[in-house]
Order: C-alpha cells, then structure tokens, then sequence
C-alpha cells in the first residue's frame, strides 16, 4: 500500500533558525496536505497543493509540491516558540481511494 | 460553529472491557473518518463513511474493531474485547469532500489496563 515517510521524527532549533521538514510518498500522490499538532491538541489544517512544483506561503510557512508529485517540504522561517509542535504531512494517491495517508510527522522543539 | 465532537476525552478501562467512542461530525460535512495515533505508528486511518456508508475500512486493525454511523450526525467505534495494545489517542475527522481539508475533534485518549 501506499507509504509517506517523513523526516526528520524530531528537529531541535534555537529560537530564530530555520526548519524544514521533508515528505515522500512511494506512490504519486494526487494531493498533498499538511496539518499540525501541538502537544496535546488535534492535527490542524494549515494548507494542501495539487499542482506539480506548486509553491504556497503562509507568512513564514513555505510548502512546496515536488514536479512528480511524490514528495513535498515545509520550511519555516526564523522559528517563533509559537511553531512548537508536530508538523505533519499527508497525501492522496492518484486513481486511489479517498482517505489520507498521514506520515509519522516531525516534532519541532525550540530552544529560546 | 461547533466543530467535530468526540467523546469521551478519556478513557480508562480493563483488557476484556468494551469500549465505545463516539464522534458528532461537522453539520453538512458528508465524509468522516476514524483515526488512531500512537508513538509507535503514528496516525492511521481506520475507517471511512461517505453519507453514513463505510466505504474503506482496511485500516481496522481486528475484528475486534467495528464502527458504524447510524445518521449523518452521529458515529460510533466500538472495541470489544479491548486490549492493552489498544491504547492510543484515538481522533475522529469529517470534511465535506476527500479534497477538501478534515476537521478533526479533540480526541479520545483511551487506556486499557
């Protein structure tokens, strides 16, 4: 079946570097979305791509859709103790049923 | 407007016990989904509903698992009997369209002694 691997599982920054995080599905994938956790809380949305090579910013967010569709990455900007948590990525493979397939998320701890 | 309910938030019961959990999905959003989280293997999909009807459920781990949804606003996943390894965060989720961002409730953390 269908697998996402994620890395890295966990990501130690001081307050004020970058982070990415990277994804990659064994099979193409029709859309990808990304969600976060804070310690305790639920997966939230924060965006989806579709398109080949899409590019989408959210503020200090970058995520990107590689060209074949099989991989994509998040990189935050300058990390604020508020991007604390587990950023998770999620796809839909293409011709495949409609449920996500989650990878194992990265866990971002900031160090102020 | 009031997202996805999920109840209990905890739960804490014996091996051999039953367990229900329930989910109210999002009002009009005619997918919901069941997922566990655990360290170990992350989050998986359970099982599916398409307008109440379970549409994949490879995810459930035994038969020991079963879900239903009886109306559009109301889901149930049952374990029975229940196990130690059964412990996990267990999340339900609903969306309008599997393209479209799901909505996740706060969980059930469930503990089988």
């Amino acid at each position: 079946g269908q697998q996402v691997m994620q890395i890295p599982q966990y990501q130690h920054v001081q307050e004020g570097e970058d982070f990415t995080t990277y994804c990659n599905s064994s099979t193409t994938l029709s859309n990808i979305q990304w969600y976060k956790q804070r310690p305790g809380g639920h997966p939230v949305f924060l965006i989806q791509l579709v398109k080949s090579g899409e590019v989408k910013k959210q503020k200090r967010l970058t995520f990107q859709f590689g060209e074949a569709k099989k991989n994509s990455s998040l990189h935050i900007t300058a990390t604020q103790t508020t991007d604390v948590g587990t950023y998770f990525c999620a796809g839909r493979s293409l011709g495949g049923a409609d449920g996500l397939t989650f990878g194992k998320g990265t866990h971002l701890i900031i160090q102020p | 407007d009031a997202g996805v309910i999920q109840s209990p938030r905890h739960e804490v019961t014996e091996m051999g016990q039953e367990v229900t959990l329930r989910c109210k999905p999002i009002s009009g959003h005619d997918y919901l989904f069941w997922y566990r989280q655990t360290m170990m293997r992350g989050l998986e999909l359970l099982i599916y509903f398409n307008n109440n009807v379970p549409i994949d459920d490879s995810g459930m781990p035994e038969d020991r698992f079963s879900a239903k949804m009886p109306n559009a606003s109301f889901s149930t996943l049952k374990i029975q009997p229940s196990e130690p390894r059964d412990s996990a965060v267990y999340f339900c989720a609903s969306s309008t369209d599997p393209k479209q961002p799901q909505h996740f409730g706060d969980g059930t953390r469930l503990s089988i002694l």
